[in-house]
């Protein structure tokens, strides 16, 4: 089946730097993926749509100067948290378009120091 | 806007019993797709099962079979046999068939006990 790969799967990072977040769908070409946010117990929120070769669509009141999606090639798409805080601090996952519907990354988990 | 509601937070079986876990959506589309997801420890989602609101009948994947009703929008989830690598978070989801996103219930964590 397909398979999309998400790194790092955790990360550690100090208050006001950036962090990037790759996506790879493995085994397929990806037109579409997805960004989400979930925080603990809680359900997985969308961030963003991310289209190869264009402009991402961030959902309402995501920061799209503080989370930048690009998504240039169709096996690639990345998540860059920028000048992180601790509040930006949560487990971040991907999702991709395929064939039979979505798959998901195994997500990343961001601590902010 | 599409809503998704899982009306229960915790559910708990014992093993090898039956549990159904609810899901109600509201839309005013009459082409669509459901989904269930299982989000286990690892953080991993993966797919359960989906449903295509055109085909009448109810999805099935081994263990796992859906209550689809649909004039009703109820898309329950019945896991059959059920066992301690069952346990997880469960999340439904549904899409419209012209629209990309999904849209996630609030999930229903299940437990499995011995």
């Amino acid at each position: 089946g397909a398979v999309v790969s998400q790194h790092p799967s955790w990360v550690i990072c100090k208050s006001g730097t950036s962090v990037k977040i790759e996506c790879r769908s493995l085994d397929f070409q990806a037109t579409t993926m997805f960004w989400y946010r979930q925080f603990p117990k809680q359900s997985l929120m969308l961030m963003a749509t991310s289209n190869e070769g264009s402009k991402a669509t961030y959902e309402q009141g995501v920061e799209k100067d503080k989370f930048l999606i690009n998504h240039a090639s169709l096996t690639l798409s990345t998540l860059t948290v920028t000048s992180a805080h601790p509040e930006d601090s949560s487990f971040y996952i991907c999702s991709a378009r395929d064939i039979e519907g979505y798959t998901f990354g195994s997500g990343t988990r961001l601590t902010v120091v | 806007a599409q809503t998704v509601t899982q009306s229960q937070p915790e559910m708990s079986v014992q093993e090898a019993e039956t549990v159904t876990l609810s899901c109600t959506y509201d839309t005013s589309e009459s082409d669509y797709y459901l989904f269930w997801y299982k989000q286990p420890p690892s953080r991993q989602m993966i797919l359960v099962i989906r449903q295509e609101a055109y085909k009448q009948q109810n999805a099935t994947e081994n263990r796992f079979s859906v209550n689809f009703q649909k004039a009703a929008k109820s898309f329950s989830l019945k896991i059959s046999d059920s066992q301690l690598g069952d346990a997880a978070m469960y999340f439904c989801a549904y899409r419209t068939r012209g629209a990309q996103k999904l849209v996630f219930g609030q999930g229903t964590r299940l437990t499995i006990n011995p």
